[in-house]
């Protein structure tokens, strides 16, 4: 069974930095297509970046230059190091594995999420 | 980018009623498209992908059609545990998620 649990959240303030983690089970990270995707209070999903089995990474245009993806493959972990955070990037993240064929992705396993509150 | 939208943004349906989501691309993505359902407080879960295809485990009241631009998600029969948010997703062109449908269960 596939468990991804996120960590690292918490209060930071504008311009600050974190890093939030996912610890996979179940999967190798470094096997899978795995993925950020976060949502502000009350508003809906907004994909934020994925790394390939290959090491690819991409990001949206709201994140590019300021986050990065990255995974540590010996404690099968998920990272997404976030830098120059602002009040916007204020979200629950969740971390998700993705599968695909020919294209990538849709996203079939997730974490339960963990809350990044960017505030002064 | 490719932008998705998702009508209506809310609606209120009864017991057994069938609903129907619609979720249109401003380009097209083949068959490219997820949809997931969203409890409150909750992580998303996967419903179908490929635009048609039912995930394993999900009950078959839940179907997805279309393809290229327009396509829908469709509860044959609603059931109260249906009462969620509703997002598609593009998956041809980078991850675009549509801005949800919220389903009440009168």
């Amino acid at each position: 069974e596939v468990q991804l649990v996120e960590s690292g959240g918490g209060l930071i303030q504008p311009g600050g930095s974190l890093r939030i983690s996912c610890a996979a089970s179940g999967l190798d990270v470094s096997n899978n297509y795995m993925t950020w995707v976060r949502q502000a209070p009350g508003k809906g999903l907004e994909w934020v970046s994925i790394i390939f089995a290959a090491g690819t990474t991409f990001y949206s245009d709201s994140v590019k230059g300021r986050f990065t993806i990255s995974r540590d493959n010996s404690e099968n972990t998920l990272y997404l190091q976030m830098n120059t955070l602002r009040a916007e990037d204020t979200a629950v993240y969740y971390c998700g594995r993705g599968l695909g064929g020919a294209t990538c992705c849709h996203f079939d396993s997730w974490g339960q999420g963990t809350v990044v509150t960017v505030s002064s | 980018d490719i932008q998705m939208t998702q009508s209506p943004s809310t609606l209120s349906a009864s017991v057994g009623d069938r609903v129907t989501i619609t979720c249109r691309a401003s380009q097209s993505v083949t068959n490219c498209l997820a949809w997931y359902q969203q409890k409150p407080g909750k992580a998303p879960k996967l419903l179908i992908y490929k635009a048609s295809t039912l995930e394993s485990g999900v009950p078959s009241r839940f179907s997805g059609s279309g393809s290229g631009t327009e396509f829908t998600l469709t509860i044959s029969s609603l059931q109260p545990d249906d009462s969620a948010t509703y997002y598609c997703q593009q998956y041809r062109r980078y991850w675009t998620f549509g801005q949800g449908t919220k389903v009440e269960v009168k």
